[in-house]
């Protein structure tokens, strides 16, 4: 089992649409959760964090964490074709020292 | 702006023949981070320094090498690349690794091994 799973995608959704980004995680003592977003060739850009059970929102952005279910979540409100990218879920684990990614979801966005 | 540079942004190298990518930032954070990214997979972390202190994880090759002259530069050497190490290299920051520490990336250096 991976630590940190993702479906690779393509998640195809229309402009304006919500997009809805999923991850699971192995590590039951994880501790924080990051979602960036990646652009083809480019670097990862963190798009935001969460540590508590619940949802945080930030603009378009809401993420959603379960730590019952080992499942964060990303979604994108008012989807735009600049929001075509991949997007990375990245885990620091129980050990705390480190980020471990998933392999991210890539997300079409279609005008 | 503060930031995390990367230089060069491409890299063309033989096989075999060594080569080295530099990573500085502006930020004045303490811990610096070497990823390997292939197309399609997760960033792979290759080892990270917070202030002197090196770690090394336990599955980077031997081939790969770090350098932290100071707080602003790391360094990446590759001493004998092979065909596989073919990739993306992105350099990252952080203040520290707690919690409820992010990680800040560079823009990256393709490396390109012919």
């Amino acid at each position: 089992q991976k630590e940190v799973e993702q479906n690779s995608g393509p998640l195809s959704v229309p402009e304006g649409a919500i997009a809805s980004l999923n991850c699971t995680y192995s590590d039951r003592g994880s501790q924080s959760f990051f979602w960036y977003r990646q652009y083809s060739g480019k670097s990862p850009e963190l798009i935001m964090f969460i540590y508590s059970n619940g949802d945080k929102e930030d603009g378009r952005f809401t993420a959603q964490l379960n730590k019952a279910s080992q499942y964060v979540s990303l979604l994108i409100r008012d989807s735009q074709p600049s929001d075509s990218a991949t997007y990375l879920c990245a885990v620091r684990g129980s050990s705390g020292d480190k980020l471990t990614f998933g392999t991210g979801t890539r997300l079409a966005v279609r005008p | 702006d503060a930031m995390v540079i990367q230089n060069p942004r491409y890299q063309v190298t033989q096989f075999g023949k060594p080569v080295t990518l530099s990573c500085s930032q502006t930020l004045n954070h303490n811990v610096m981070y070497w990823y390997q990214q292939k197309s399609s997979q997760a960033p792979k972390l290759l080892f990270h320094y917070y202030d002197k202190d090196f770690n090394n994880e336990a599955d980077t090759p031997d081939n790969f090498q770090s350098r932290r002259p100071n707080t602003s530069f790391c360094f990446l050497d590759i001493r004998s690349p092979g065909l596989g190490d073919a990739a993306m290299y992105l350099c990252a920051t952080s203040t520290s690794m707690g919690k409820g520490e992010t990680q800040y990336f560079g823009p990256g250096t393709r490396l390109l091994v012919l």
